[in-house]
C-alpha cells in the first residue's frame, strides 16, 4: 500500500497571500489528522477529518481551515498568511477508530516571507 | 488542559548503555500515552503505545498513574536507536493527540 502522500512537499509565500495543502491518505483509511509543527511549539494539533466532518478541532484561528473529500482526501487551507504560520505541516491517516496508530506523511514545508 | 512534558531536547549514550527517556503528562481523565519516533529523513511513526503493554526493538514503557509518567526504556542502547523520539497523549474523547517537544538520543559507537 502507498503510504500518506502530502503535495506539494515545499511551499513559498509572502504574507497575506493564502495556501492550500493536500493530503491523501493509505487507501482504505477514513480519517484524517493534521498537525504543525515549529521548532519552538513542537507538533501542535490542527484538525481531524472522519467521513467528511470534522470530528475534532485544536486552538487555531479561523485562518486555519480543513475538509475532507468522499474519497477521504483532505485539504488543509490558510489564508491571509503570517510570517508565524512558517511550518512543516503533517498530515496522519488511521482507518477511523479512535486511537487507532497514526501514519503520517512526509509534511509540506511551508515559509513565508 | 493536557500537557505533556519531555525535560530532556538531548540525550546522549554509547552504545550497550541503558536509556531512559523521560515523560510527564497532566491530564484530568483517563489517558492513552504513546511513543512516536522519527528516525533520520523517515516519516514520523509509531514506537508503542500503553495499552497494547509490548516491546518494540527492545523498548518499553510503563504507565504511572501516581507519578503522571510513561518513560520510555532500554537496557542496552544500540546505534540505530538514534532518532527523535516524542511522546505524546490522546484524550479520551477524541482522536487529537498532544506531542511533547520531544527528545533526541544520540547513540554514539
Amino acid at each position: 500500500k502507498a503510504g500518506v502522500t502530502q503535495t506539494p512537499r515545499y511551499l513559498i509565500k509572502t504574507r497575506g497571500q493564502q495556501v492550500t495543502l493536500s493530503c491523501s491518505p493509505i487507501s482504505g483509511h477514513r480519517s484524517v489528522s493534521w498537525y504543525q509543527q515549529t521548532p519552538g511549539q513542537g507538533l501542535q494539533f490542527l484538525f481531524e477529518y472522519f467521513s467528511e466532518t470534522q470530528r475534532n478541532k485544536g486552538n487555531f484561528p479561523g485562518r486555519f481551515s480543513g475538509r475532507q473529500f468522499s474519497n477521504s482526501r483532505s485539504e488543509m487551507n490558510v489564508s491571509t498568511l503570517e510570517l508565524g504560520d512558517s511550518a512543516l505541516y503533517l498530515c496522519a491517516s488511521n482507518p477511523g477508530g479512535i486511537g487507532e496508530k497514526l501514519f503520517f506523511g512526509s509534511g509540506t514545508q511551508l515559509s513565508v516571507l | 488542559a493536557q500537557r505533556v512534558t519531555q525535560p530532556e531536547k538531548l540525550l546522549s549514550v554509547f552504545k550497550g548503555a541503558p536509556v531512559e527517556l523521560k515523560c510527564n503528562y497532566s491530564y484530568s481523565g483517563s489517558p492513552e500515552l504513546f511513543w512516536y519516533v522519527q528516525y533520520s529523513r523517515q516519516r514520523l511513526q509509531l514506537l508503542l503505545r500503553h495499552i497494547s503493554r509490548e516491546s518494540i526493538k527492545g523498548f518499553t514503557a510503563d504507565l504511572n498513574k501516581g507519578e503522571t509518567s510513561f518513560h520510555l526504556k532500554k537496557p542496552f542502547a544500540q546505534e540505530e536507536d538514534s532518532a527523535m523520539y516524542y511522546c505524546a497523549l490522546r484524550e479520551s474523547s477524541g482522536d487529537k493527540l498532544t506531542f511533547g517537544t520531544g527528545t533526541r538520543l544520540a547513540v554514539r559507537p
